[in-house]
């Protein structure tokens, strides 16, 4: 597509409830990173993927946060035993991470709409 | 880590006003980026601007990448133009960055008719 989609845009669940979002970055783009963002914050980085690898997994909150990109494109962050802090706006972002002839910069991130979860 | 720092945190306008926001940050940067967030949360790119001025209808920006700081500018500001504005920067080094950014806080913006 166009741009980066992430599914489901809103998602309720109960405490101790295990959760899955997709995101689908941009055709092409090689690297791509999930970000929180929690009412009244900027969002805070995550994990990061160059191709099909997490380089950078650093900002994962527990290991209850685990995220996969089998196949170097669509990414699944996987939450287990979710909690009621575990709500916010979970947001995907794609960047080029080549050079491309394109009009805008391989550095530049884009990010899709969000999921919106929220833990009862 | 690097720190992001935005101001004004608020900023109230009648439309038509032109107003500037700023953006600190603490460190050499490889990437920065304002958005506009909008009321459904859809985070849109303003600027990628690690670096001197660019500008795009109404709004305009420039970084001062040596003393640290960018800036944006809204003139003739419309009541779309209400969200939240956020500079984000990543101080990765070199072409192989790999973009991690670091969000300020954000400024938000209010446009009355």
């Amino acid at each position: 597509g166009a741009g980066v989609s992430q599914t489901p845009s809103n998602k309720v669940t109960e405490k101790g409830k295990y959760v899955e979002l997709r995101c689908d970055p941009i055709s092409g783009h090689t690297a791509l990173y999930w970000y929180r963002q929690s009412l009244g914050q900027g969002p805070e980085f995550l994990i990061y993927f160059q191709g099909t690898g997490a380089a950078d997994d650093s900002g994962l909150p527990n290991d209850r946060f685990f995220a996969v990109r089998p196949e170097g494109s669509v990414s699944t962050l996987k939450i287990q035993r979710t909690e009621r802090g575990d709500s916010a706006v979970y947001l995907c972002a794609s960047r080029a991470g080549v050079r491309t002839s394109g009009g805008s910069s391989y550095n530049e991130q884009f990010f899709g709409p969000g999921t919106r979860l929220t833990v009862l | 880590g690097i720190q992001v720092e935005q101001s004004p945190p608020d900023l109230i306008l009648q439309e038509g006003a032109n107003s500037t926001l700023r953006c600190n940050f603490s460190d050499s940067v490889n990437n920065l980026q304002w958005f506009h967030q909008n009321p459904w949360g859809q985070l849109i790119n303003l600027f990628y601007i690690p670096s001197g001025t660019k500008q795009n209808g109404r709004l305009s920006a420039t970084t001062v990448a040596t003393e640290r700081y960018s800036l944006l500018y809204i003139s003739s500001s419309q009541t779309t133009d209400s969200g939240v504005y956020f500079c984000a920067v990543d101080s990765g080094g070199g072409g192989t960055s790999y973009g991690k950014l670091t969000f300020g806080q954000g400024t938000i913006l209010t446009v009355h008719p």
